[in-house]
């Protein structure tokens, strides 16, 4: 079942603009993670948030969390070319505290970043 | 370099005949786990592994099956392929379940 939806599913904007993506998901989670992924390539990790956490920054990502209305979004200041990719919201449904190990990804959110 | 990796990256193979896509990692993970990608439905769990000789199901385990005898080797195995097994398959790895995860380049596989 997928636990991550992500909105919206098609973003295209031009260089230096900012670029938020969101993702609402159903249970309680210990964390939720975003990916980056290349066409068809391997998925990377970008950040990663805790549930007692609200927000994280690393570099020109900004991650923010909402576990009232358990959704995240995932903001990309002054975005470059190089920023094209598809993104993936992914949560860790908590056991507990404890992890179920079945960290579900969302569909993606395909951004597209215009020179 | 620290990795996961993958064999085959491509793969064309007939209905019903078995194969094997396996899986490596050097980062003394515990955890591993497979997903297929399918457009428009993201990327979908098969198997987890929390640690050697410990798996477990995902969201689609139909027609799959997995082993960790090795903490580094989680192979996916498909007894008898069928078309709607064509995807994109991913391996990944993390110290323990829940935590950052490292993915392979994936398999692309496709079942005529």
């Amino acid at each position: 079942s997928q636990q991550g939806e992500e909105d919206p599913q098609a973003l295209s904007i031009q260089e230096g603009e900012n670029a938020t993506m969101n993702c609402s998901y159903k249970t309680s989670i210990n964390n939720l993670q975003w990916y980056r992924q290349n066409s068809g390539r391997g998925l990377v990790h970008l950040i990663l948030i805790r549930s007692n956490e609200r927000e994280k920054h690393s570099g020109r990502l900004r991650v923010t969390l909402d576990t009232s209305k358990k959704s995240s979004s995932l903001l990309i200041t002054a975005s470059r070319a190089a920023d094209t990719a598809s993104y993936f919201c992914a949560t860790d449904p908590n056991a507990g505290g404890t992890s179920y190990g079945k960290l579900t990804f969302g569909q993606g959110t395909i951004l597209t970043v215009h020179p | 370099e620290a990795q996961v990796t993958q064999n085959p990256r491509y793969l064309i193979t007939v209905t019903g005949k078995k194969l094997t896509v396996t899986c490596s990692q050097n980062m003394n993970h515990e955890y591993m786990s497979w997903y297929r990608q399918d457009p428009g439905l993201g990327l979908r769990q098969i198997y987890y592994s929390m640690n050697v000789e410990v798996t477990d199901k995902g969201d689609v385990p139909e027609g799959y099956k997995v082993s960790r005898k090795e903490k580094r080797n989680f192979p996916l195995i498909l007894e008898s392929p069928s078309p709607n097994q064509t995807s994109l398959y991913f391996c990944a790895s993390s110290f323990f379940a829940g935590r950052e995860a490292f993915f392979g380049q994936g398999t692309r596989l496709t079942v005529v």
